[in-house]
């Protein structure tokens, strides 16, 4: 059983399409987050939604617009695309607060390559 | 701002021998973590060190903190051709609740030759 699956997996694009990537999570959590991760391997987090609710929002683009209709779900809308919007997109969820004391682990998903031409 | 760093960038060693790979960060933390990532895949998580350890262990893993130079170390020993991935650590900044986060590094390359 997968525990966090985004899809799609592959996606290529011509700049200044609209796109969607959708993600589930199968493990209860209550905290779900996209990041990018750059072609040098760098891993950025966009966003933290806990409950349906945003908590983080790391200074992203108005472009992306992340919606999450329940805490099992947490989709990501990309209007405009552009050619630096090429990266992998994770996924992942948490129990609330990865960096906290208690230090919960984030469970990714596979990734979503997105690709804009 | 980047939290974690690691060093080397890119690692090759000879299976059977030992990895060590390196984190730095710059502000001041909850907890560590080490993820693994192979090619083309999502990241797991390997292991976790809070604030107030100094060393961990689990299987081949060991891991240790070092909170007064602000770095932290992997050492994978006995190292497989499996083991070739990438590695990163994670930064958990201090604070409660779903407002707390980690940040990644850039990752290790680790390529073991069989």
């Amino acid at each position: 059983d997968t525990a966090v699956s985004q899809t799609p997996k592959y996606l290529v694009t011509q700049m200044g399409n609209d796109k969607s990537i959708k993600c589930e999570q199968n493990l209860g959590h209550d905290t779900m987050y996209w990041y990018k991760q750059d072609s040098k391997k760098f891993l950025k987090i966009m966003f933290s939604y806990n409950n349906k609710e945003l908590i983080i929002n790391e200074t992203v683009p108005n472009r992306f617009s992340p919606k999450s209709p329940d805490k099992a779900h947490l989709n990501l809308h990309i209007n405009s695309l552009e050619l630096g919007d090429s990266a992998v997109y994770f996924c992942a969820s948490s129990h609330p607060g990865g960096g906290g004391f208690i230090g919960n682990t984030i469970y990714f998903g596979e990734g979503s390559w997105l690709t804009v031409v | 701002s980047q939290q974690g760093e690691e060093d080397p960038q890119a690692l090759s060693i000879q299976e059977g021998e030992n990895a060590t790979m390196n984190c730095s960060y710059k502000t001041s933390i909850n907890n560590l973590q080490w993820y693994r990532q192979n090619s083309g895949r999502g990241l797991v998580h390997l292991i976790l060190i809070r604030s107030n350890e100094r060393e961990k262990h689990s299987g081949r893993l060991r891991v240790t903190l070092d909170t007064s130079k602000k770095s932290s170390s992997l050492l994978i020993t006995a190292s497989r051709a499996a083991d070739t991935a990438s590695y990163f650590c994670a930064a958990g900044h201090p604070s409660t609740g779903a407002n707390s986060k980690l940040t990644f590094g850039k990752g290790i390359t680790l390529s073991v030759r069989p």
